[in-house]
């Protein structure tokens, strides 16, 4: 199985700021990489698919890079409703496998 | 729009059976793979399965293999997951999951809001 491993697993930001993800998986996934983002008591929403290309209606303050086994999210001039958890996910091969999640917070 | 509505969530004893159901709309059903996810309370995400636009692949991850069958009624555009045998640790928030187009390769673009499974005695 494929695992992603999520850096940091928390993270403290303030309005405005500028923050990055970090997610590597254990072998090369080619560009098969997504990033979801989850608030409390809510379902998942995608983000990005194929490591850098933007969901219909996502803002482009949103912006994703990587191939094989190392990827990144960016997160522009952060807005009190981007704090929430965000997971990265391979889609290269069965089992699908999830980061562990990353929670963004407001400093 | 598209929407997924799950269904069939509830509290069920160790050991016992519960069937969950998805429907579908704002989309042609049949041409599209679905996927099952779940997260346990305070957790992750974790995949569960996945089936092909026609049904007759599937998939699953190997902590629900054996106990759950993953299927579709492309007729009424509605996704189900029948999960037997069921333990404390199947306690989850299940998600409904539609594919971009086959899940491996093109990933998943839409969820659905959940539907809870309690397993307790």
């Amino acid at each position: 199985d494929i695992q992603m491993t999520q850096s940091p697993s928390s993270l403290s930001a303030s309005v405005g700021d500028r923050v990055t993800i970090t997610c590597r998986a254990s072998q090369g996934i080619s560009n098969y990489l997504a990033w979801f983002q989850q608030k409390p008591g809510k379902a998942p929403k995608s983000l990005i698919y194929g490591a850098s290309s933007l969901q219909s209606g996502v803002p482009t303050k949103f912006s994703g890079s990587g191939s094989g086994t190392d990827f990144t999210l960016t997160i522009s001039s952060l807005q009190p409703e981007d704090f929430a958890t965000y997971y990265c996910q391979q889609y290269n091969s069965y089992p699908i496998t999830f980061g562990q999640g990353t929670r963004l917070e407001i400093k | 729009e598209v929407q997924l509505v799950e269904s069939g969530g509830g509290l069920v004893q160790p050991g016992g059976s519960l069937r969950l159901s998805c429907g579908a709309s704002g989309f042609t059903f049949s041409s599209f793979s679905m996927s099952w996810a779940r997260q346990a309370p305070g957790k992750g995400l974790e995949w569960v399965s996945s089936i092909s636009g026609t049904g007759d692949i599937t998939f699953y991850a190997d902590s629900v293999k054996g106990r759950s069958t993953m299927s579709r009624d492309n007729s009424k555009n509605t996704l189900f997951l029948q999960m037997n045998s069921l333990r404390v640790e199947d306690t989850a928030v299940y998600y409904c999951v539609k594919c971009s187009s086959g899940c491996l390769r093109n990933g998943m673009d839409v969820w659905g809001q959940g539907t809870t499974v309690t397993v307790s005695s």
